[in-house]
């Protein structure tokens, strides 16, 4: 399968700080997404980027398909924003969504 | 986008028993997905249900621990079996929104399972 490694593992932000999280694959994947995953569990899609760049709101996202990595921007991060971060994506050789490790943010006022 | 419930939303169970966790989605989809995730960890897939067959599932998991059922396009059930305590996680269903070349993944709430 395809490994899908995110940094940093964890992060902590004074709020009003700007963040970049990263997601590097092992292989092509297509159907790229960012997650936030709130405290409750709750999985929220953020971005559907399979390549180029996508903005809203505070967040924005960029990923490059042919080097297989992709980012997600946060600026003027708030409390809210705490969480994790996840990226995912399916191989071009079947229907499974690969999940990254996972990025820990936590905000602090 | 699809919209997703699940039931319950959480859950304390003994060891031994057994749970049943629903899915239901607003629209008609042809897959439905299982994830689990364990505390602190990524989310993997269990199995993919397609409605009239059956669930296919990862390495790792089995149908005698975790049967599915789905009985139409717009709900799927999970049940996790003789549980014990490291089957506490949050179980998660998800389906994909296609819409021409795009193949979106929603998610569920989620069903936060602890086992004692």
């Amino acid at each position: 399968g395809i490994q899908v490694e995110q940094s940093p593992p964890d992060l902590i932000l004074q709020e009003g700080a700007n963040s970049t999280l990263r997601c590097n694959f092992s292989d092509s994947v297509n159907n790229l997404q960012w997650f936030h995953q709130n405290p409750w569990g709750q999985l929220i899609n953020l971005f559907y980027i399979p390549s180029g760049t996508k903005q809203n709101g505070r967040l924005s996202a960029t990923t490059v398909a042919t080097e297989r990595y992709s980012l997600l921007y946060i600026s003027s991060s708030q409390t809210t924003d705490s969480g994790v971060y996840f990226c995912a994506g399916i191989s071009n050789t079947g229907n499974q969504f690969y999940f990254g490790t996972g990025t820990s943010l936590t905000v602090i006022p | 986008s699809a919209v997703i419930s699940q039931k319950p939303s959480r859950d304390i169970c003994q060891r031994g028993t057994s749970l049943t966790i629903q899915c239901q989605v607003d629209s008609q989809v042809t897959m439905m997905f299982w994830y689990r995730q364990q505390p602190g960890q990524s989310l993997t897939l269990i199995a993919t249900a397609n409605q009239g067959s059956e669930a296919t599932y990862e390495s790792g998991f089995v149908i005698d621990k975790f049967p599915i059922s789905r009985p139409n396009l717009t709900f799927s059930t999970l049940t996790v079996s003789n549980m014990s305590p490291e089957d506490s996680s949050i179980y998660l269903c998800s389906v994909d929104s296609t819409r021409g070349a795009y193949n979106e993944q929603f998610f569920g709430p989620g069903t936060r399972l602890t086992v004692l």
